[in-house]
């Protein structure tokens, strides 16, 4: 079964970018969506086809697509952006879920 | 404005049964794909099954295979999933979800319900 993977934890200083990876076997064949959770929320999309934002996305979060990985970047990151990330991808006709990365911001 | 909001979670034995719902408003329902998402307790999310807009086409994952059936009225605005043969491992809070386009991404969630499988 296809699988994707992503890093446990990423840390970033305020005002610096934050780069959360997540990687899968020719993942740039696929489109890779991003979702932010923030505790005792449900997930948010951020990126969809790998690098569009949807209505009402600061325009610091942005996303790429490449080889075997997907990145999502958040510039500048704010404290508000410190929260769980969730990659996506479709394999044939499974909906594929990354372990999901927590973001802190400090 | 679209809303999604599930009910029906609860506790449940092992091998028990439950059924959950999703009401959908704010948006034509009829025209949208739809997803049953979980995500246990501290875990992340794991896709559960999905249902094309006409019901036609329905897919799900190999750990609710043969024991969770997912359906839709869309004269009632309603996702529907009938979870059978329940185990401990599918103690999880059960999110709803709308397709923003065929097998896309998910624009919109609801709050979750969250069931408990023990005895």
């Amino acid at each position: 079964s296809y699988e994707l993977t992503q890093p446990p934890s990423v840390s970033v200083s305020p005002g610096q970018t934050a780069s959360i990876t997540c990687s899968g076997d020719e993942l740039e064949n696929k489109y890779t969506y991003w979702y932010q959770q923030k505790p005792g929320r449900s997930p948010l999309l951020v990126i969809y086809q790998d690098n569009r934002r949807p209505s009402g996305i600061p325009e610091r979060f942005s996303g790429s697509n490449s080889g075997n990985t997907a990145t999502l970047n958040i510039s500048g990151a704010q404290a508000m952006d410190e929260a769980d990330y969730h990659c996506q991808t479709w394999d044939s006709s499974t909906m594929v879920f990354g372990g999901g990365t927590k973001l802190t911001v400090l | 404005e679209v809303q999604l909001v599930e009910s029906g979670g609860g506790l449940v034995q092992p091998g028990g049964s439950l059924r959950l719902s999703c009401a959908a408003s704010g948006f034509t329902f009829s025209s949208y794909e739809m997803m049953w998402v979980r995500q246990a307790p501290g875990k992340g999310l794991e896709w559960v099954s999905y249902i094309s807009n006409s019901a036609g086409i329905i897919y799900y994952a190999e750990s609710v295979k043969g024991r969770f059936t997912i359906s839709r009225d869309n004269a009632k605005n309603s996702l529907y999933l009938q979870m059978n043969g329940l185990r401990a491992e599918d103690t999880a809070l059960y999110y709803c979800a709308r397709g923003l386009g065929h097998l896309s991404a998910l624009d919109y969630w609801g709050q979750g319900t969250l069931v408990t499988v023990s005895s």
